[in-house]
C-alpha cells in the first residue's frame, strides 16, 4: 500500500519561481527519495537522503528531512519549462527489503 | 548507474490475451522490482523477484495473474495474463544496484 502522500497534488508556476512539493509518511524509513516522470515515462532518480540527514542539495534541488514529522520537501530553485513533469517521493521502510513505497506524486507544471 | 531496456514500450492488446514485459540490465543485480501504474496514478508494487527463487508478490497481486521469471541476474520478465481492461496501465522494471534506483523507460499497455 503506498505510504506517501504528497502536497499540492498539482502546481503551475512561472519560470524562474521555486517550487515547493511536500510529501509525507507513515512508518520508520531508512532513506526517501526523490523521482521525476515525464510524461508517463520512466522514473528518474533525483536525490536520495537517508534518515540520519536533515538536508541534500544537487544542482537547482534541496530536500529536506524531518523525521519527527515524518515528512519530507523537494524546492526546484529557479524553475524552467524544462522541469515540467511528475514528482514523486518514495520511501524504503526500516525493517523491510529494498523495496520503494511512493507517494501519491505532485504535478508540476512550469509554464515559459 | 544501471541500465535497463524494457521492452515493449507499449501495445494495444486484446482482452484474454497475454503479455511479456521484458527487461534487460546492463549490469548484475540481486533484487528487480515490478511496479503498475495505473492511469493518473502512482506506482504500485506487484511483486520483488530474485534470481533462483519465486517472486514475492504484493498484496493484491497473485502469481497466475502476472506470473515472473528470472532466469539470471541480468534479465527478467512480467506477464500480465488474461488481460481486462482494468489491466491497463504503465508497468515498470527496476533494481537497486548500490546507490538509488533505476526504471526502465516502462510499457504503456492498452486493454482493448
Amino acid at each position: 500500500s503506498q505510504q506517501g502522500e504528497e502536497d499540492p497534488q498539482a502546481l503551475s508556476i512561472q519560470e524562474g519561481e521555486n517550487a515547493t512539493m511536500n510529501c509525507s509518511y507513515k512508518t520508520s524509513i531508512n532513506n526517501l527519495q526523490w523521482y521525476r516522470q515525464n510524461s508517463g515515462r520512466g522514473l528518474v532518480h533525483l536525490i536520495l537522503i537517508r534518515s540520519n540527514e536533515r538536508e541534500k542539495h544537487s544542482g537547482r534541488l534541496r530536500v529536506t528531512l524531518d523525521t519527527s514529522k515524518k515528512s519530507s520537501s523537494l524546492l526546484i530553485t529557479a524553475s524552467r519549462a524544462a522541469d515540467t513533469a511528475s514528482y514523486f517521493c518514495a520511501t524504503v521502510p526500516q525493517g523491510g527489503s529494498e523495496k520503494l513505497v511512493f507517494g501519491k506524486g505532485t504535478k508540476l507544471t512550469v509554464n515559459p | 548507474s544501471a541500465v535497463i531496456s524494457q521492452k515493449p514500450s507499449r501495445d494495444i492488446c486484446q482482452r484474454g490475451t497475454s503479455l511479456t514485459i521484458q527487461c534487460q540490465v546492463d549490469s548484475q543485480v540481486t533484487m528487480m522490482f515490478w511496479y503498475r501504474q495505473q492511469p493518473g496514478q502512482s506506482l504500485t508494487l506487484i511483486a520483488t523477484a530474485n534470481q533462483g527463487s519465486e517472486a514475492t508478490y504484493e498484496s493484491g497481486f497473485v502469481i497466475d495473474k502476472f506470473p515472473i521469471s528470472r532466469p539470471n541476474l541480468t534479465f527478467s520478465t512480467l506477464t500480465v495474463s488474461n488481460m481486462s481492461p482494468e489491466d491497463s496501465s504503465i508497468y515498470l522494471c527496476s533494481v537497486y544496484p548500490v546507490d538509488g534506483y533505476t526504471f526502465g523507460s516502462g510499457t504503456r499497455l492498452t486493454v482493448v
